[in-house]
Order: C-alpha cells, then sequence, then structure tokens
C-alpha cells in the first residue's frame, strides 16, 4: 500500500491564482482530512469528509473548497490565492472517526509546500 | 476538546529512555490520549494511543494516571531518528476524529 498520497510536493503561486491539492489514500479509509501547518506551528483542520459525497468545515475553511466523489479522493481547492495561504498542506485518512480510539487512528500524506507571491 | 500542556523542548542521550509529559487535567471519561510525532517536514506519524490502562507497541510506551490528568510518551531507548516534535492530543469522542495540534514538545536526542 501506498498509503496516503499528496502531489504536488511544491508549488509557488502568485496572488489570485488558482489551484488544487491533490489526495489519495488506498486504504479504503472512510474519513479524510485536510490540515494546514504554518511555520513553527501546530496543524490546523481545514475540512474533513465522513465518506463520499460528505465534507465538513474544519478550524480554518475560508478560501478553501473540498469535493469527496470517491473514497479514495479529497483535493481541495484555493480559489483566489493570497500570501497568507502560504503554508505546509497535510492530507490525512482514518478507517472511522468514532471516537472509539482504536479505528480513529490518522494516517498522514508528506505534505504540499505552497508559497503565494 | 480538552486541552493539553507539553514542555516546549526536551533533550535526550542516544540510548537512554526519553520520557515525555503530557498534562490533560480537563479530560472527559470518553476521550483518548493521541501521541503523534513530526519528524523535520513530513507528515505526523501515529505512535499511540490509550484510554485507561498503560499501553505499549513497537514503538513506545503510553503511562496514564489513575486520575487520567496527565500521561506519559516512553520511548524505551532514543536514537537520533528520533529527533522530532511529539505531539499529545485528546481526541474528541464524536463524529468525526479531528485531531487538534498544538505546539508539541520538540525532542533533541544527541550523541
Amino acid at each position: 500500500n501506498a498509503g496516503v498520497t499528496q502531489t504536488p510536493k511544491f508549488r509557488i503561486l502568485k496572488i489570485g491564482q488558482s489551484m488544487t491539492l491533490q489526495c489519495t489514500q488506498d486504504m479504503n479509509h472512510n474519513y479524510m482530512y485536510w490540515y494546514r501547518q504554518d511555520p513553527g506551528m501546530g496543524l490546523k483542520l481545514i475540512y474533513y469528509s465522513v465518506g463520499a459525497g460528505i465534507t465538513d468545515k474544519g478550524e480554518v475553511p475560508n478560501g478553501y473548497n473540498v469535493s469527496r466523489s470517491t473514497t479514495e479522493d479529497f483535493p481541495l481547492r484555493l480559489e483566489l490565492a493570497a500570501p497568507s495561504q502560504t503554508s505546509v498542506y497535510f492530507c490525512a485518512s482514518s478507517y472511522s472517526g468514532s471516537g472509539r480510539g482504536d479505528t480513529d487512528t490518522q494516517y498522514f500524506g508528506p505534505g504540499t509546500r505552497l508559497t503565494v507571491l | 476538546d480538552a486541552k493539553t500542556t507539553q514542555p516546549p523542548s526536551m533533550d535526550c542521550a542516544e540510548g537512554r529512555a526519553a520520557n515525555l509529559p503530557c498534562n490533560h487535567s480537563t479530560i472527559s471519561g470518553n476521550e483518548y490520549v493521541y501521541w503523534y510525532r513530526q519528524i523535520h517536514s513530513q507528515g505526523p506519524q501515529y505512535i499511540i494511543h490509550g484510554l485507561k490502562n498503560n499501553e505499549t507497541n513497537e514503538m513506545a510506551s503510553l503511562i496514564i494516571t489513575e486520575d487520567r490528568k496527565s500521561s506519559t510518551l516512553i520511548l524505551p531507548h532514543a536514537t537520533l531518528r528520533d529527533t522530532a516534535v511529539y505531539y499529545c492530543i485528546v481526541a474528541h469522542t464524536g463524529t468525526a476524529s479531528k485531531l487538534t495540534f498544538g505546539t508539541g514538545t520538540r525532542l533533541q536526542v544527541t550523541l
């Protein structure tokens, strides 16, 4: 299993440009998440999905959109890039999010480092 | 979600045990304690989790106090590759496991 894969690894955008960060998992996990991590800070949840066709906002959703048409894929869309969106973006997945612990372990991808100039 | 408190940094000599403390005094009865680590610039990596009992796996041991207000992650024989930021997280029981990452403890393992 490849686990969670993310593309691209690095990207530089100009202000106002758009892009999609790709995330794919091959573990048949129901739950998927997008986090951002600013320098020296912890991760902040942007959006999450509990299954195909179902998404919900996290702590910092403004400026982003997501969709979940398949179990495997959970792309993150930036419509009008701003310098404040310069960050490292991590995608993660888990079998469930039931709160029972054992099946909630999140597995993270390697990240996408985005710079907006 | 219960808040966690961790020291910002710790040092450990290679080959010795690394004991990383975490305070979670407001934890509720159905919240789990999770530990993740992040090696420089990589995605966070799951280490271990527990509810009430002490837990051990191939990576580490987790000791949870009887009142559940604090816990300690133990890396029994730290190596240079264990240098990372370690996050103690209390997971909210709900419809999604939304982990809240603080700033963690930066563990530096030295020769």
